[in-house]
């Protein structure tokens, strides 16, 4: 099984542009899930989708959104872009449902704010 | 409110040594815990959860509601142990998991 896939892994933009982050599941789960990881804060969570619906929300300004279409593959963007924003951001996967509990994660996709 | 504490940001021990990783946290609900580990250029992946009580690699984590706490234990470390561990709570609803700011251990040879 191909693990969890996000693209870009690599990234820099200026203050003020925008950024879309994508991220392919792993077949099968309908759960994905964004975090942001920082040396300060370790990980913290910005927001999971369902079957295409938003079910959870962290505490990150609006300016972070999501979506995820029917196939289950996430987009994450950020407009925007503060120089605190500067981190990696991570996708999770996993069933969403019944006893599943574990997340698998990906690569991530490291973002630079300049 | 939910929260992770891992008051060790950095942890070194000798192999053969017992290693604890502390992990206390808050939340108002019924816990579920977890235990994420992170090797050296690898992915973010799930060692233990609290719920199946089981042992993996030599580790163990107990739930002591009373002390809040979920320490992860090893009675002797391996070289191999060296990695980023993250404690993390999952909430009632959905999803979503509210991760430490975790511990990285380094077993010294």
């Amino acid at each position: 099984k191909a693990g969890v896939t996000q693209t870009p892994r690599y990234l820099i933009k200026t203050r003020g542009q925008q950024v879309t982050l994508s991220c392919s599941p792993i077949s099968g789960h309908r759960s994905v899930s964004w975090y942001q990881q920082t040396p300060g804060q370790g990980l913290q969570f910005l927001f999971e989708y369902f079957s295409e619906t938003q079910r959870n929300k962290g505490n990150f300004p609006g300016r972070f959104s999501g979506r995820q279409f029917s196939n289950s593959r996430s987009e994450m963007n950020v407009s925007t872009l503060e120089l605190g924003d500067s981190a990696l951001y991570l996708c999770a996967s996993s069933l969403g449902t019944g006893d599943s509990r574990e997340l698998f994660f990906g690569e991530g996709s490291r973002l630079t704010v300049l | 409110a939910q929260r992770v504490t891992q008051p060790e940001k950095l942890l070194s021990v000798f192999k053969g040594a017992p290693v604890e990783l502390k992990c206390n946290y808050s939340y108002s609900g019924s816990p579920e815990l977890f235990w994420y580990v992170q090797y050296s250029r690898q992915r973010l992946q799930l060692l233990l959860r609290h719920i199946s009580r089981e042992s993996i690699k030599g580790f163990t984590a107990d739930l002591n509601k009373g002390e809040t706490s979920f320490h992860l234990k090893k009675p002797f470390a391996q070289e191999e142990d060296s990695a980023m561990y993250y404690c993390a709570l999952k909430a009632n609803t959905g999803n979503q998991f509210y991760f430490g700011t975790g511990t990285s251990l380094t077993v010294i040879p």
